[in-house]
């Protein structure tokens, strides 16, 4: 069964600071995307940043960026720049090429300190 | 309005009840997800549309939860004969067709069903 691992269950950044969120993830597939996803405790879930496994450059949404390492099944999540709007839950999830379900990690609930 | 909408938003029930949670997807979106997310751990798919394709069940845990969507749009889950271990945050989502430029899933605010 394929599945995504994050180890970090919670984290803590100041304000203004740097974060990095790990990730992995077990395929056998070739082409497949990933995403990172915020749920703050309003619950609704929202998309921070997405890569398409065939694509070798990192993606980039400002302050939001990516390390994505293929053969090492790695996608971490790093945040600049830390605001505390960026306090909530992080989740990790991989969609299958042929498979049109998410498969999610259990979530890094992050904290933004003044 | 432009996105995902679950009503109620939060549902108190007796355990033996039967619980109906609605979902309305973007305009326009052929694919439906709903998901299960229960206290601590992560998303859990349940089931999924995909235009006037039959549904991927494989996801529901029991004969007692099922879903329907009518129309191509509106989306109903429904749980028989609640339990406890049902409590939990439902989440629904919708994309445009798969295959296209995009794979993101847009989310709802959830429906947070608690069972007594």
């Amino acid at each position: 069964a394929q599945t995504v691992t994050q180890s970090q269950p919670e984290m803590s950044v100041q304000e203004a600071e740097t974060v990095t969120l790990s990730c992995t993830y077990d395929t056998s597939e070739n082409n497949y995307y990933l995403f990172w996803y915020k749920q703050p405790p309003s619950r609704q879930m929202i998309l921070v940043i997405r890569q398409e496994a065939y694509k070798q450059q990192n993606a980039t949404e400002n302050r939001f960026s990516v390390n994505f390492q293929k053969a090492a099944k790695s996608f971490s999540l790093k945040i600049s720049d830390s605001q505390l709007g960026d306090t909530a839950m992080y989740f990790c999830a991989k969609l299958g090429g042929n498979n049109r379900k998410l498969i999610w990690g259990l979530g890094t609930s992050l904290a933004v300190n003044p | 309005g432009a996105g995902v909408s679950q009503s109620p938003s939060n549902k108190v029930t007796e355990k033996g009840k039967d619980v109906e949670l609605r979902c309305d997807p973007i305009s326009g979106h052929t694919a439906l997800y709903w998901y299960r997310q229960s206290l601590g751990q992560g998303l859990e798919f349940l089931i999924y549309f995909q235009g006037n394709s039959a549904p991927d069940k494989s996801g529901l845990p029991s004969d007692r939860f099922s879903a329907e969507r009518t129309g191509g749009s509106v989306s109903t889950l429904t749980i028989q004969r609640t339990q406890q271990e049902d409590s939990a945050v439902y989440l629904c989502a919708s994309s445009s067709r798969p295959g296209l430029d995009t794979n993101e899933q847009f989310f709802g605010p959830g429906t947070r069903l608690t069972v007594l």
